[in-house]
């Protein structure tokens, strides 16, 4: 079945550590996606990638950082840079800018 | 920069009931689309309306667009408890690097 895939559900971190969260997809989808969710604040747009080896910062870019080195996979490093980085983190995959979004299940992240 | 912002923040209706939604937006967009949200889940796309289209329906749901407000509706007819969740409205910005941004959200609480 194809779909979108984010690992681990739940993440606990420790202060001063770097992270990464992992997110496929077998959707053949050109462009991926990393939001943060916090209550109230909606979906905020960490980066995306319209295509391999290339990506953007989004509006909260800053204390994060990915890499797109094949279609399938856009992992998420949070680094000790981010201040604030517990959140409920999304990943998701359209055709670039054709069609809806798929959406991974989501990773919690806590730091402990 | 959130370019979505969707009213009311919060919507109770009693089942049976109709629940209509708002989405307005700032920038030009190549189509906006309307997502789904349960606790603590991934989104659900639900519909996606061009930027030359006015209206589109997929079975309960209705989405209007009026690209020279700026702003689009999505009416859930005839509403369930299950339709209970988070809904967001999120616009494909035109442009060369289009990304998609979602806004905060609303919440929907539908009475048995």
């Amino acid at each position: 079945d194809g779909g979108i895939t984010q690992s681990p559900k739940y993440l606990f971190r420790k202060e001063g550590q770097n992270v990464t969260l992992s997110c496929e997809q077998n959707l053949n989808h050109d462009a991926m996606y990393w939001y943060r969710q916090d209550p109230g604040q909606g979906l905020r747009l960490i980066y995306y990638s319209q295509i391999v080896n290339d990506f953007q910062k989004g509006d909260i870019a800053e204390g994060y950082s990915v890499s797109r080195e094949k279609k399938e996979s856009f992992p998420l490093t949070v680094t000790s840079a981010q201040k604030n980085p517990t959140a409920f983190y999304l990943c998701a995959s359209n055709r670039g800018g054709v069609g809806g979004a798929f959406f991974g299940q989501g990773t919690r992240l806590t730091v402990v | 920069s959130q370019q979505g912002e969707e009213d009311p923040q919060a919507l109770s209706i009693q089942e049976g009931e109709n629940a209509t939604m708002n989405c307005s937006y700032k920038t030009s967009i190549n189509n906006l689309q309307w997502y789904r949200q349960n606790s603590g889940r991934g989104l659900v796309h639900l519909i996606l309306i061009r930027s030359n289209e006015r209206e589109k329906h997929s079975g309960r749901l209705r989405v209007t667009l009026d690209t020279s407000k700026k702003s689009s509706s999505l009416l859930i007819t005839a509403s369930r408890a299950a339709d209970t969740a988070s809904y967001f409205c999120a616009t494909d910005a035109t442009g060369a690097n289009s990304k998609l941004t979602f806004g905060k959200g609303i919440t929907l609480s539908v009475r048995p």
